[in-house]
């Protein structure tokens, strides 16, 4: 059963414009959600966070944006530029009985950015 | 401040066999959670250690173990490897729980 979805395994968007990926998650009792970005051959770095009690989250050129009706979160970059080609993964987490938080992941949309 | 270490980076073993895998987190973090990353899978939870102990564990089978050592490093180990185990491994430290967690750049595991 995948907690968290990411639909499209692939996105190409040219350079200046804006790349969004999406997330979706099915499990209400996630309270925080993270994307992180993958270049091969190295680990995944992490990109930004949001909480669950945010439903938008900005740092430089990267926003999160959370709909907790829809259970979706997005990830805009603006504007995308070609080293922003990887795999980025979101994740999600929550406070499950035994009281210890675990990380579920997406399965990764690879972003390539046209010059 | 360095980075999650891994060792090795790559490893190849035939089935049957055994692995040890070694991860040295970031100076400070205490949690230290394992992945597997398989093509088309994401990445999967194997377990996460905080304070020598296992705090949470995923779907795996008892094939896959670890442990956690007074330094904060972390050890994972498979025993009797299966074809499907093939993947790369990623280890990631955080300071706690629902804290970013910083990865290590993994060790490519290849059964033959």
């Amino acid at each position: 059963d995948q907690q968290v979805k990411q639909n499209s395994p692939s996105l190409s968007v040219q350079e200046g414009r804006i790349s969004i990926l999406n997330c979706d998650y099915t499990n209400s009792m996630f309270d925080y959600f993270l994307w992180y970005k993958k270049y091969p051959a190295e680990g995944p770095t992490f990109l930004i966070s949001i909480s669950s009690i945010k439903d938008k989250n900005e740092d430089g050129r990267f926003t999160v944006f959370l709909n907790k009706s829809a259970k979706h979160l997005s990830l805009h970059i603006v504007p995308s530029q070609p080293g922003d080609s990887a795999v980025y993964f979101c994740a999600a987490s929550s406070e499950f009985t035994s009281g210890t938080y675990k990380y579920i992941f997406g399965t990764g949309t690879r972003l390539k950015v046209l010059a | 401040k360095a980075g999650v270490t891994q060792t090795p980076r790559y490893l190849i073993k035939t089935r049957g066999q055994q692995v040890t895998l070694s991860c040295s987190p970031i100076s400070g973090h205490r949690s230290v959670s394992w992945y597997q990353q398989t093509p088309g899978q994401g990445l999967q939870f194997l377990f996460e250690y905080f304070s020598e102990t296992q705090r949470n564990k995923g779907n795996f089978p008892g094939r896959f173990s670890g442990r956690q050592f007074s330094n904060s490093r972390s050890e994972m180990n498979v025993s009797t490897l299966e074809l499907g185990d093939s993947a790369l491994y990623l280890c990631a430290s955080s300071l706690d729980e629902n804290q970013p967690q910083h990865f290590g750049d993994g060790t490519r595991l290849s059964i033959l």
